[in-house]
């Protein structure tokens, strides 16, 4: 099974600053990385995930994603946050796709 | 589409008690999970289902049982309540593209 270590319990940040929440995970044969997000007293929804193919990806809300190989990470980036994303983000590596493995969580607080 | 839906959202139980949390989805899902999400430590995966008739255990079964009779249900039976069981419970399953639709959450209290 894939571990994850999400660096950072807590990120704070002011609105419109640029912000990047980091995840590490251990090495596999084959990966497939999400982020999901989980805002006050809901489930968890998708933001995006990484499956193949370009290394770089694209969510909802502006979210991005670099998957990096050689250092086994997937940081969470956006170039500038709304008061709207103040939220937990997870991270989930998986070895199928179908057997998430959730990081602690991220809080994300976003202050005018 | 309802997407997944949870029931009850919010329970008190003595120690001791037994429930049923309610999970179902009309996605024809085939794998359902069931995790448990506590203060700082992420979401742990309690047990989990291919498909009907198949379940398995997951990192922390002990105090649970599932069952799942048909596609659409996957319901989480607690038999004796302790307060370690304190928790929010979600109930997920995922698509045939990986994504992964959560309910609402139940939020447990046992006392």
């Amino acid at each position: 099974a894939q571990s994850v270590t999400q660096l950072d319990s807590q990120v704070p940040v002011f609105e419109e600053a640029p912000v990047e929440l980091r995840c590490n995970y251990s090495s596999s044969v084959s990966v497939y990385l999400f982020w999901y997000v989980q805002y006050p007293n809901q489930g968890l929804q998708l933001l995006l995930k990484y499956l193949s193919g370009s290394t770089l990806v694209k969510g909802i809300n502006g979210f991005e994603a670099e998957f990096n190989k050689s250092q086994t990470s997937f940081h969470l980036r956006k170039p500038s946050v709304h008061i709207s994303d103040t939220a937990e983000y997870f991270c989930a590596p998986s070895n199928s796709g179908y057997a998430l493995n959730f990081g602690k969580g991220t809080s994300l607080l976003v202050t005018p | 589409n309802a997407g997944v839906t949870q029931t009850p959202k919010f329970r008190i139980l003595k120690i001791g008690q037994s429930m049923t949390l309610q999970c179902t989805q009309d996605m024809n899902h085939n794998y359902m999970y069931w995790y448990r999400q506590d203060p700082g430590m992420g979401l742990k995966l309690i047990y989990y289902s291919v498909g009907a008739g198949i379940t398995d255990k997951g990192e922390v079964p002990n105090g649970y049982n599932v069952s799942r009779s048909t596609t659409e249900d996957f319901p989480l039976r607690l038999e004796l309540a302790a307060p370690s069981q304190t928790s929010v419970y979600f109930c997920a399953s995922i698509s045939l593209n990986t994504e992964a639709f959560f309910g609402q959450g139940t939020r447990l209290t046992v006392v």
